[in-house]
């Protein structure tokens, strides 16, 4: 695709659900990456996945969040039994290889309200 | 620890004019990355520039320019002949030459006034 597509662009939720965000990365672009914005916060990181290699979770802040990445493309980031505190705007990124200069392009991100 | 710091989170500037936005951080590394990404409303996040710590030659792009102190571990944005576009948040960021992930300031909002 032309961009990195996330979705849905907004989603409201009760507590104790779960929940599943959607990154479709640039085609062809081995490297992808899940961060968490919240508000009046910088942007924190939750997984990276390269290609074949086994994702990056140092970041996913409990055992409620997964992530899995099909085929080396499509994303899904997935949140059980959401709380309140994992109101936020998820932002997912890709790159086309890994590597610290290589630029990474964002999606406009999912923002998640749990009521 | 590897952090990032934003000390101004809203600055000001007039159209056509000049404005410096702050960033440190703090590594034992000696080798590492930095970028400046823009993100408008729209919450998309777009790269401005990025500098190579190894390089001294500071960063253009355009309007945009960093001033980087390797030794003060201190990495500004300057944007010149502000625009209304330019409008945002502006967010410093690190990465590290091994390792997988950008570390994020916090975040400085522009307001351009016309």
């Amino acid at each position: 695709g032309a961009g990195v597509s996330q979705s849905p662009s907004n989603k409201v939720t009760e507590k104790g659900k779960d929940v599943e965000l959607r990154c479709d990365p640039i085609s062809g672009h081995t490297a992808l990456y899940w961060y968490r914005q919240s508000l009046g916060q910088g942007l924190e990181f939750l997984i990276y996945f390269q290609g074949n290699s086994a994702p990056d979770k140092s970041g996913l802040p409990s055992d409620r969040f997964s992530a899995e990445r099909t085929g080396g493309s499509v994303s899904t980031l997935t949140i059980q039994r959401t709380q309140q505190e994992d109101s936020a705007v998820y932002l997912c990124a890709s790159s086309l290889v890994a590597g610290p200069y290589t630029e990474a392009f964002f999606g406009q991100g999912t923002r998640l309200t749990v009521v | 620890a590897q952090t990032v710091t934003q000390s101004q989170p809203e600055m000001s500037v007039q159209e056509a004019e000049t404005v410096t936005l702050s960033c440190t951080y703090d590594t034992s590394e000696s080798d590492y990355y930095l970028f400046w990404y823009k993100q408008p409303p729209s919450r998309q996040m777009i790269l401005v520039i990025r500098q190579e710590a190894y390089k001294q030659q500071n960063a253009t792009e355009n309007r945009f320019s960093v001033n980087f102190q390797k030794a003060a571990k201190s990495f500004s944005l300057k944007i010149s002949d502000s625009q209304l576009g330019d409008a945002a948040m502006y967010f410093c960021a690190y990465r590290p030459n091994t390792g997988n992930q950008f570390y994020f300031g916090t975040g400085t909002s522009l307001t351009v006034i016309p």
